[in-house]
């Protein structure tokens, strides 16, 4: 049980348009999403906490108009890239807060803006 | 305010090895602890956590952590290491009960040797 599905696993777009993460709970209800932002060979940066029905909570640092977040039912979370840039190429990977052990995370989104 | 630190970001062993990763935290208030393991392009399992019961957790694949409040530790080990033991491995820490943002270590990549 506590399955979370992200998708796609990997995108290729290019320089100013944007592109979705969906991540899904598949065998529970997910109220808090959280989405991650790890660059290569680094730890797991936290970028906003969604939670179904209310607007996220971004960290410091993380532009909100950049990264769109909607949590619009309580299966599924997504994370909308705008006007991506090479820059915003990384490894971005969801999870979502579950009854058992806590944490569940999805396998995870490789994005690559040329 | 919590914080987590991962000493040794690389870790050769070889392999029947003992692994040992070493995990240190800082937490206003107890905490809750878990360790993770990450494949190439995947996102994070599970492999054991504490919360607040037995010091002493047992987690999948061989792997145990204990928990030692006076030396704000949560070190990882496993007795004899095993080829697919080879992974990034991080510790992360949340105040209280889960449900809160969890911080992330630096994390630490183990190779084995043959």
């Amino acid at each position: 049980g506590a399955v979370v599905s992200q998708h796609p696993s990997w995108v290729i777009c290019k320089s100013g348009t944007s592109v979705k993460i969906e991540c899904r709970s598949l065998d529970f209800q997910a109220t808090t999403m959280f989405w991650y932002r790890q660059f290569p060979k680094q730890s797991l940066m936290l970028m906003a906490t969604s939670n179904e029905g209310s607007k996220a909570t971004y960290e410091q640092g993380v532009e909100k108009d950049k990264f769109l977040i909607n949590h619009a039912s309580l299966t599924l979370s997504t994370l909308t890239v705008t006007s991506a840039h090479p820059e915003d190429s990384s490894f971005y990977i969801c999870s979502a807060r579950n009854r058992g052990d806590g944490y569940t995370f999805g396998s995870g989104t490789r994005l690559t803006v040329v | 305010a919590q914080s987590v630190t991962q000493l040794g970001s690389h870790v050769s062993v070889s392999e029947g090895a003992l692994v040992l990763l070493r995990c240190n935290y800082s937490s206003s208030v107890p905490p809750y602890l878990f360790w993770y393991v990450q494949y190439p392009n995947q996102g994070l399992q599970l492999l054991l956590k504490y919360t607040s019961a037995a010091t002493l957790v047992k987690g999948i694949n061989g792997f145990e952590a204990e928990f030692k409040k006076s030396e704000t530790s949560f070190h990882l080990t496993k007795p004899s290491a095993h080829m697919r033991d080879a992974a990034e491995y991080f510790c992360a820490v949340t105040p209280g009960a889960a449900g809160n943002k969890l911080t992330f270590g630096g994390g630490t990549r183990v190779l084995v040797k043959p």
